[in-house]
């Protein structure tokens, strides 16, 4: 079964500090990874996805298959980066599975 | 362009009730979705829908049906609402690839 593990559900850090939000899945294909945000009050939106290996708002994940993982990080953590963070996987049948999400508060 | 929109936006049903929910896209995507989140459960997966005229269902299908008869629209229906189906409900639609979801603003649903 394809599925997605957050393990921390808040991540409190100091501004300026480093961010690492943790992501997990189980899927036994070659995967589509995604990070989504939630920022208080807006709607889910797409922060980056694997495929495209780009840096967004400072943000960086990479796809390590050997342990299943799809790290989010950020090297320097800034106030308006507190939000709701997801990851989904996106396996072949295209059933969009999200993890349980991680709040991160960036404090200052 | 209004992207996906939910309709109501928040709703309050007695026990025993029925309602729909109405997701509506204009960006002519094929796959739509319906999530429920909960605290500490984060997004789970109803229904989704790969084309028009198709559904499937997700993780927790139990107490909901859907219906997608026009390419636009994804209907999430509770046939009896329960207590427990007391949640924010979001939709989302993508076109084909490994491409963007894009979501509702979600819909706030409350049993009692």
């Amino acid at each position: 079964a394809q599925r997605v593990t957050q393990p921390e559900k808040l991540l409190s850090v100091f501004k300026g500090a480093p961010v690492e939000l943790k992501c997990n899945y189980s899927y036994s294909g070659s995967p589509e990874l995604f990070w989504y945000v939630q920022y208080s009050r807006q709607r889910l939106q797409l922060l980056l996805r694997h495929i495209s290996r780009e840096s967004i708002k400072g943000f960086t994940a990479d796809l390590n298959k050997g342990e299943t993982s799809f790290h989010l990080k950020k090297p320097f953590a800034q106030e308006e980066d507190s939000a709701m963070y997801y990851c989904a996987l996106l396996p072949y049948g295209n059933k969009l599975v999200f993890g349980a999400g991680t709040i991160l508060r960036v404090k200052s | 362009n209004a992207g996906v929109t939910q309709t109501p936006k928040f709703r309050v049903l007695k026990t025993g009730q029925s309602m729909t929910l109405l997701c509506a896209q204009d960006m002519n995507h094929e796959y739509m979705y319906w999530y429920r989140q909960d605290p500490g459960m984060g997004l789970r997966l109803i229904h989704y829908s790969v084309g028009e005229g198709t559904t499937a269902k997700g993780e927790v299908p139990d107490g909901y049906n859907v219906s997608r008869l026009k390419k636009q629209n994804f209907l999430l229906g509770l046939e009896s609402a329960a207590p427990s189906q007391t949640s924010v409900y979001f939709c989302a639609s993508r076109p084909t690839g490994n491409t963007e979801a894009f979501f509702g603003q979600g819909t706030r649903l409350t049993v009692v």
